[in-house]
């Protein structure tokens, strides 16, 4: 199975600040991969498939690059409605399996 | 606007079979390229992927939870379920349903709903 490793499993930032969360597959997955946020109590929200392609009315602030193992998410000005859980998921193989990284918490400073 | 809504008894006793169902409304659950899938999220944890299914009745699971999940589909009532047996408090999550585009990602979701596995 594959597996998803997210870093950091927190961060702290400021309004404005340009924040990158990264995820790293255990094995190549080419560009199948795909980025969520997740604000408490809510269901998760997709922003990116495909690692860099923004899904239909995400904010072009949030960007994202790699291929095969190393992924990042970058939020060029964090807002304060972008304070929430980042989540990475490979579908390397789908649609038989499916697998979420650990999360990652962007809080405020 | 497609919507997805949950439901299911939020209470489940140990070694009990968790059901719960998922309502497609405002589009059709038989529109070929979108899987319709299960995922949950243990208190305080992150996402795991249960499994998903398509309009056709092919179903793929999680290999963690394949002895104990079955999906199905009901395209005359337009919605999908889950039956997860022999739970556990492991099982206590809340659990979401979604639309996978091709079965990959998630694009739609219901609000979810939360299952305490607990005597």
């Amino acid at each position: 199975a594959i597996r998803m490793t997210q870093s950091p499993s927190s961060l702290s930032a400021s309004t404005g600040d340009r924040v990158t969360i990264t995820c790293r597959a255990s094995q190549g997955i080419s560009s199948y991969l795909a980025w969520y946020q997740q604000k408490p109590g809510k269901a998760p929200k997709l922003l990116i498939y495909a690692a860099s392609t923004l899904q239909s009315g995400v904010p072009s602030r949030f960007s994202a690059s790699g291929s095969g193992t190393d992924f990042t998410l970058t939020i060029s000005c964090l807002q304060s409605e972008d304070f929430a859980t980042y989540y990475c998921q490979q579908y390397y193989s789908y649609p038989e399996a499916l697998t979420f990284g650990g999360g990652t918490k962007v809080e405020i400073k | 606007q497609l919507q997805l809504q949950e439901s299911g008894p939020g209470l489940v006793k140990p070694s009990e079979t968790l059901s719960l169902n998922c309502i497609v409304s405002s589009g059709s659950i038989s529109s070929s390229n979108y899987y319709w899938g299960w995922i949950r999220q243990p208190p305080g944890k992150g996402l795991e992927w249960i499994g998903s299914i398509y309009y056709s009745g092919s179903t793929y699971y999680n290999p963690s939870l394949k002895s104990r999940v079955t999906i199905s589909v009901d395209t005359s009532k337009n919605q999908f379920s889950l039956k997860l047996s022999s739970v556990t408090a492991a099982d206590t999550a809340v659990y979401y349903c979604a639309r996978l585009i091709d079965g990959a990602r998630g694009d739609v979701w219901g609000k979810g709903t939360t299952v305490t596995v607990s005597s």
